[in-house]
C-alpha cells in the first residue's frame, strides 16, 4: 500500500465551479498535512497546511482533515483557469522531517 | 536573491562525468532538504540536513554525495550516474527539523539528463 495516494487525475472543472481533490495515507502517526500546488515546469509552493481535524480555509481554499478515516482533502471554490496545476499531498508524523508526498492530482478548469 | 536559488536550471551529462549541483536559501532556516522528482513518481526525499550536519540519508547511491558546508548551502556531488537518475532535483529548505508544522520551500528545481 502506498503511503499517501492521490488520483492522478486529470480532474476536469469548468471555470467557476468547486474543484475536489482527495488523499489518503497510510500512517496513522501522521500529524501535519500539506496541500503543495506545481504548475508543469516549476517546483511546488505550498497553498495550504492543517493539522486538526475539520476544515480550514483560506480564501478560495478549504482544507477538510479527517483523522478517523485517515484522509485529506482541498476544495477549490470558483475554480479559475489559472488553478490548473498538479495538486501535491503531502504528510508529516510529528517530529520527523520527511515529508511523505503523494504522486499528485492534476487539475484542468476550462473556461 | 529571494528564496532558494538553485543551479543550474539544467544539466546533460555524461554517465563518467562528475557534477555538483548547487543550492543557496536566503530565509535564514536551519534546515535543507534534496528532494528527487521523476514522472508518474512522487517526490522522494533524498537527504536531509540540519545546521549543517546530515540527520536523514534516504537509502540513496553512493554515486550521489550531499555537502553542506553551512546552513545556506547546500550541494549534490554526482558521478558515474546512470540513466535512470534523469529527474528534476529539488531543494527546500525549513526553519527547523522536527516541528509539528514544517514548511518547506522549494527551490526552482536542476533538470537533470544522464545521456
Amino acid at each position: 500500500q502506498k503511503e499517501v495516494e492521490q488520483n492522478s487525475g486529470p480532474l476536469s472543472v469548468p471555470e467557476g465551479a468547486i474543484a475536489s481533490l482527495n488523499c489518503t495515507y497510510s500512517d496513522r502517526g501522521s500529524q501535519s498535512f500539506f496541500w503543495y500546488r506545481q504548475y508543469s515546469g516549476k517546483s511546488p509552493e505550498l497553498i495550504m497546511f492543517i493539522y486538526s481535524n475539520g476544515d480550514k480555509e483560506d480564501g478560495r481554499f478549504t482544507a477538510q482533515l479527517n483523522k478517523a478515516s485517515q484522509y485529506v482533502s482541498l476544495l477549490i471554490r470558483d475554480s479559475q483557469p489559472s488553478d490548473s496545476a498538479t495538486y501535491l499531498c503531502a504528510v508529516n508524523t510529528y517530529n520527523t522531517d520527511k515529508l511523505i508526498f503523494g504522486t499528485g492530482t492534476r487539475l484542468q478548469v476550462f473556461p | 536573491e529571494t528564496g532558494v536559488t538553485q543551479t543550474p536550471r539544467h544539466l546533460v551529462m555524461g554517465m563518467t562525468n562528475k557534477k555538483s549541483l548547487k543550492c543557496e536559501q536566503h530565509l535564514g532556516h536551519n534546515a535543507m532538504y534534496w528532494y528527487k522528482q521523476s514522472a508518474k513518481k512522487p517526490l522522494e526525499l533524498m537527504f536531509v540536513y540540519s545546521l549543517e550536519e546530515r540527520v536523514e540519508n534516504n537509502s540513496v547511491p553512493s554515486r550521489f554525495s550531499p555537502e553542506c558546508p553551512n546552513s545556506s548551502h547546500l550541494f549534490l556531488h554526482l558521478h558515474t550516474l546512470q540513466p535512470e537518475d534523469s529527474a528534476l532535483y529539488l531543494c527546500a529548505s525549513s526553519q527547523d527539523i522536527g516541528l509539528t508544522y514544517n514548511e518547506q520551500f522549494f527551490g526552482p528545481g536542476t533538470r537533470l539528463t544522464v545521456l
